[in-house]
């Protein structure tokens, strides 16, 4: 069945580094654009990037313009967000989703905490 | 950036009761919209894209409407399992932007 597992969240402190991982299953990933979406504790979802099936055409959120970089590696099915320079706004569960017009399958997430 | 606005944020309702969400954008986002359920613990759920198409798996008691910039989301007759947060979002522009969500309690 189609899955999406996301992995390498954690606690870092203000101004670390975290590279998340999404290992995808039970479709062709090479033929889909993929998303990471975030969601702060007890607030809304807020998608932070995205990438083409060939990595060729990539956009980012505002928030996370320049310090984060997304990528992936269809010889693996898996899909990374390298997190730099982490701030406390950047704490939230992150989702890497499959986009097919919409998200159309999401991952559990992955918790990413950003405190002293 | 196209701003999401959704109404009601919170909505009462009863099981068996057909209910009515709304979701305006900012400018038009023609029919590229989509719906999703979100429980506690849970990620999000597609349920509806293009705005009234029914994703793969979801009851037919949901369905959506609207184009340009009001949409809707019905659901005829609620369930025990809809009590939930439900988003929208766009897809017509960058960024993709969300709605603050309504959240349907009982």
């Amino acid at each position: 069945q189609v899955q999406l597992v996301e992995s390498g969240g954690g606690l870092v402190k203000p101004g670390g580094s975290l590279r998340l991982s999404c290992a995808v299953s039970g479709f062709t990933f090479s033929d889909y654009f993929m998303s990471w979406i975030r969601q702060a504790p007890g607030k809304g979802l807020e998608w932070v990037s995205h990438i083409s099936s060939a990595a060729s055409t990539i956009y980012y959120a505002d928030s996370v313009k320049g310090r984060f970089t997304i990528s992936r590696d269809n010889a693996k099915n898996s899909l990374y967000l390298q997190m730099n320079s982490l701030r406390a706004e950047d704490t939230a569960v992150y989702f890497c989703a499959r986009v097919y017009y919409a998200f159309d399958v999401w991952g559990q997430g992955t918790m990413v905490t950003v405190s002293s | 950036e196209i701003v999401m606005t959704q109404s009601p944020a919170t909505l009462s309702v009863s099981p068996g009761e057909r209910t009515t969400l709304s979701c305006r954008a900012s400018q038009s986002v023609s029919t590229n919209l989509a719906w999703y359920q979100q429980k506690p613990g849970q990620a999000p759920r597609l349920l509806i894209y293009g705005a009234s198409t029914r994703a793969t798996g979801i009851p037919a008691r949901f369905s959506g409407s609207g184009s340009g910039t009001e949409f809707t989301l019905t659901i005829s007759s609620l369930q025990s399992e809809d009590f939930a947060v439900y988003y929208c979002q766009q897809y017509n522009n960058w960024p993709r932007t969300f709605g603050q969500g309504t959240k349907v309690e009982i």
